[in-house]
C-alpha cells in the first residue's frame, strides 16, 4: 500500500531564509500531490496542488516540485516569516473517487 | 471562496451519550464530503466518504453503526458518534470538495468522552 514519509521532526528556520519540507512516497505515483497548512486545534488549510505530468509550481513565496522518479515533493516557503509556523502536510490520490492518503505533516518553526 | 463550516467546534459529554457534528459548504455545493479523524501528532485517518443522496462508503475498521453519516444536500453532512465512550474522544475534521477540485476543510471538532 501507498505510504508517505515526512520528517516527523520539526524544522526551525531563521526568519528570512528558505524553508524546505519534504514529502517521499513509496509506491505507486499518483496523479496528483496536494500541501496543506495546519494549525493547532484548526483543520488543514489547501495552499497547493500538483499534477503528475507538473514538475513546478508556484504561488506567491510557495513552490512545490514534484519527482516521481525520486517519489518525492519538495515544499518551498522562501522570505519565511515567524506567521508561516505551522504544521505543514503531504496528501496523494488514493483512487479516482478522490480520496486522499496523508503524510502525518511537519511542524515547521520560523524564529524571528 | 471554498468556505467550510464545522459545528461544534468542542464537546464535552457525558459516556453513554450520542453526539452530533455538522459540516456545511457555505459557498459551494460539495459533491463529496469526507469525515476524518486526527490523534495528536499523526496523520488524518479517513473515516468515510459521503457522497449526497447516497450511502457513506466506510473506511475498514470503522464502524457504520457507531458513527453515522447522513449526508442529505449538497451542502451539509453530519456525523453522529452514537453511544459515545472515552476511546471515542479525539479530533473530529469534515472536509469537503467539488468536482476537480481540492478538498476544503472544516475546523474541526474536539470530542472529549468522560
Amino acid at each position: 500500500s501507498q505510504k508517505i514519509e515526512q520528517n516527523s521532526e520539526a524544522l526551525n528556520i531563521q526568519e528570512g531564509k528558505t524553508a524546505t519540507l519534504t514529502c517521499n512516497y513509496t509506491n505507486y505515483s499518483p496523479a496528483y500531490l496536494q500541501w496543506y497548512r495546519q494549525d493547532p486545534g484548526r483543520g488543514p488549510v489547501f495552499l497547493l496542488l500538483i499534477r503528475e505530468n507538473e514538475k513546478e509550481k508556484r504561488k506567491e513565496r510557495l513552490k512545490v516540485t514534484f519527482d516521481t522518479t525520486l517519489k518525492q515533493s519538495l515544499f518551498h516557503i522562501t522570505a519565511s516569516q515567524p506567521a508561516d509556523s505551522a504544521t505543514y502536510l503531504c496528501a496523494l490520490d488514493k483512487d479516482s473517487n478522490y480520496q486522499l492518503i496523508w503524510g502525518a505533516g511537519t511542524k515547521l518553526i520560523i524564529k524571528p | 471562496g471554498a468556505v467550510v463550516s464545522q459545528h461544534p467546534s468542542r464537546v464535552i459529554c457525558k459516556s453513554g451519550t450520542s453526539v452530533k457534528i455538522e459540516c456545511r459548504s457555505l459557498d459551494f455545493q460539495a459533491t463529496t464530503m469526507f469525515w476524518y479523524r486526527q490523534f495528536p501528532k499523526q496523520s488524518l485517518m479517513l473515516m468515510a466518504t459521503s457522497n449526497e443522496g447516497s450511502k457513506a462508503t466506510y473506511e475498514q475498521g470503522v464502524e457504520k453503526d457507531k458513527f453515522l453519516i447522513n449526508h442529505a444536500s449538497l451542502t451539509l453532512s453530519t456525523l453522529t458518534v452514537t453511544s459515545a465512550h472515552p476511546e471515542d474522544s479525539s479530533f473530529y475534521i469534515c472536509s469537503a470538495r467539488m468536482s476537480n477540485q481540492p478538498q476544503h476543510f472544516g475546523d474541526g471538532t474536539r470530542l472529549s468522552i468522560l
